[in-house]
């Protein structure tokens, strides 16, 4: 069965330190997002996208935020300088169409910051 | 604000049926009903969803009232693979708005 794919499954950084998630979406589908969960707390939606552009983002995903899919397979989560409070875990997600389809999740990457 | 109201918690006996709750009481008509589940360290995983009618499939069945603005997964036979966190979840435009979930405890 295919599935989503997350490197690295933990990632440690120092605060202030630039940070790349990656995420290896399954092949046919056509969105993509990223997710995240603090300890503890319920999964929040970050970014969607589709298209080569971001379709749609939350108040969560400021300027610090970045995605991208560089090339026909991976789909990254760039964090340019992080903060403690971007300690949590991040799943990467993707379907083949909207509304009333099934989102594929990846295992995520726990990303603590120190 | 929070799309969906789930109880946090939920047990059941193996072998019984479970019937989780979901109020989404600000949902509009396009609107898609979803639920996940997710395990300690895991993923979340796809249950089921439905628009308006009610919905099975070999995991579960969704019971959509007909006001749409409550739902309720059934668990046929809980086991004890099916411990886990269950989301009642909004997909609204392009996003997924999950609630706090309710985590289910299944007893031998």
């Amino acid at each position: 069965e295919p599935e989503v794919t997350q490197t690295p499954s933990h990632q440690v950084t120092q605060m202030g330190q630039e940070v790349i998630l990656r995420c290896v979406p399954i092949s046919n589908h056509l969105y993509f997002y990223w997710y995240r969960q603090i300890l503890g707390q319920k999964v929040e939606f970050l970014v969607s996208f589709y298209n080569n552009e971001i379709s749609e983002k939350s108040e969560i995903f400021d300027d610090q935020f970045s995605v991208e899919r560089p090339d026909g397979s991976n789909f990254t989560l760039k964090i340019r300088s992080t903060k403690l409070e971007d300690s949590a875990m991040y799943f990467c997600a993707s379907t083949i169409r909207l509304g009333g389809s099934e989102e594929y999740f990846g295992p995520g990457t726990r990303l603590t910051v120190t | 604000d929070a799309k969906t109201t789930q109880p946090n918690s939920m047990e059941s006996n193996e072998e019984e049926p479970v019937h989780l709750p979901c109020n989404h009481s600000t949902i509009s008509g396009t609107d898609y009903i979803h639920w996940y589940r997710q395990l300690p360290s895991q993923g979340p995983e796809y249950v089921i969803h439905g628009l308006t009618s009610n919905v099975n499939n070999r995991m579960a069945s969704l019971a959509i009232a007909e006001d749409r603005k409550s739902s309720t997964l059934i668990l046929h036979r809980a086991t004890l693979r099916d411990a886990a966190v269950y989301y009642c979840i909004l997909r609204v435009g392009n996003q997924f708005y999950f609630g706090t979930g309710t985590s289910l405890t299944v007893i031998p």
